[in-house]
């Protein structure tokens, strides 16, 4: 099947670190993306990782990849309120994406 | 353009009325997408094309649903006797290339159907 799972929720305090998990299934991937998608609004991208390597780290944004576990996460530093959104992993598969289930990410005072 | 445009924002149509969306892709870009995200927040491939020529139509439901991508005009996605499970919010992307690492999303249209 070509189901990309992620957690639900994540609520975390105004300044701590976020950490948002998605497990994938195509092997086969060569790239690896974490989009943004705020209410009413479409997808941004906010990174992205070649299967080849194992971190990337963008300011604030850090993305690690396993890929025996076929798992790959976002860690978002010093989160702020403005990071409150959902978001999506995705994986390409024969030239389209495949989503995620999302993940709402709350950011509280 | 420099920005995928898609019209209108908002659609609101009867049960067994024709809905007709529009995406026009950013300037140079070769390959436009589109995808279905329904209330949960999952995200279903539709279609895509390669210029004027589709790509991959895995994604299409294979009655009702049709979509063309013409020289000079907007890209376009039509569901013919809509459906109350036709109700999402539907987005276009385009890349440069088929590869490319960045595909651009429009700010999508919300089809209600009633």
């Amino acid at each position: 099947g070509e189901d990309v799972e992620q957690s639900l929720f994540l609520s975390v305090r105004e300044g701590d670190s976020s950490v948002i998990n998605c497990t994938y299934t195509d092997s086969s991937s060569t790239y690896l993306y974490w989009y943004k998608q705020e209410p009413g609004a479409g997808l941004q991208l906010l990174t992205y990782i070649f299967s080849n390597m194992d971190m990337k780290q963008d300011q604030r944004l850090t993305v690690l990849l396993n890929k025996k576990d076929k798992h790959l996460s976002l860690r978002i530093a010093d989160t702020q309120t403005g990071d409150s959104a959902i978001y999506f992993c995705a994986e390409d598969t024969a030239s389209k994406l495949t989503f995620g289930t999302g993940t709402r990410l709350q950011v509280t005072l | 353009g420099e920005e995928v445009a898609q019209t209108p924002k908002h659609l609101v149509r009867g049960e067994g009325q024709k809905a007709k969306l529009y995406c026009a892709p950013i300037k140079g870009h070769s390959y436009v997408f589109w995808y279905q995200q329904v209330l949960k927040n999952e995200f279903k491939f539709l279609i895509s094309f390669q210029n004027e020529n589709v790509f991959d139509e895995t994604g299409m439901p294979k009655e009702r649903f049709s979509a063309k991508c013409l020289p000079n005009s907007p890209c376009s996605l039509e569901i013919q006797a809509t459906k109350l499970e036709d109700s999402a919010v539907y987005f276009c992307a385009s890349s440069q290339w088929q590869g490319d690492t960045e595909a651009f999303f429009g700010q999508g249209t919300r089809l209600t159907v009633v």
